[in-house]
């Protein structure tokens, strides 16, 4: 079964600065997919960025983008110039190939934004 | 920018009662699911549903659990009879993977279920 692990249940960051999510998976498959999901207060799921595993280079999206090591299964999450808005809980998600499936997601890292 | 919509936000149930939510997906999405999210923890696959059919389900998603798509537009998840530990907030999600696309999963603003 595939795992999902974030290390860090929670991160600070000063508004205007970067600070860097980390996530680790555990799977057999060679090609899958990969997000980044942010829950705010109004505990809804947004998706902020995906990474298809097969792609060697990172997916960017604006002030987001993500650092995959696919030998490390490691995928990381960097959001540069961090406003306000970002504050929220964000979590990392698995999904084998194919559609219908299932994502799992790791235990979430709630982001402080410090003005 | 076309969204998944869910209600009621907020559902409040006597244990052993039934509950049915309500999913509007995006249109022209294919695949539909289900998601929980118990206070403080992390977010549950609960099924799966295309064509008319369960695609996959997790151990959670038991007999007392039921997906129907009642209509072209309407998605729905029943709890048969309702016990303390289903209070959760409830996601339902959508997606649509066209040729050569990532199969990108869009989640409503989920209904809190509080079971009494």
């Amino acid at each position: 079964a595939q795992t999902v692990t974030q290390s860090q249940p929670e991160m600070s960051v000063q508004e205007a600065e970067t600070v860097t999510l980390s996530c680790t998976y555990d799977t057999s498959e060679s090609d899958y997919y990969l997000f980044w999901y942010k829950q705010p207060p109004s505990r809804q799921m947004i998706l902020v960025i995906r990474q298809e595993a097969y792609k060697q280079q990172n997916a960017t999206e604006n002030r987001f983008s993500v650092n995959f090591q696919k030998a490390a299964k490691s995928f990381s999450l960097k959001i540069s110039d961090s406003q306000l808005g970002d504050a929220a809980m964000y979590f990392c998600a698995y999904s084998p190939l194919g559609s219908a499936r299932q994502l799992t997601f790791g235990s979430g890292t709630q982001l402080t934004v410090l003005p | 920018e076309p969204e998944v919509t869910q209600t009621p936000s907020h559902q409040v149930t006597q244990m052993g009662q039934e509950v049915i939510l309500h999913c509007v997906p995006i249109s022209n999405h294919l695949y539909f699911y289900w998601y929980r999210q118990i206070l403080g923890q992390k977010v549950e696959f609960l099924v799966s549903f295309y064509n008319n059919e369960i695609s996959e389900k997790s151990e959670i998603f038991d007999d007392q659990f039921s997906v129907e798509r009642p209509d072209g537009s309407n998605f729905t998840l029943k709890i048969r009879s309702t016990k303390l530990e289903d209070s959760a907030m409830y996601f339902c999600a959508s997606s649509t993977a066209g040729s050569g696309r990532i199969d990108t999963q869009y989640f409503g603003p989920g209904t809190r279920l509080t079971v009494l």
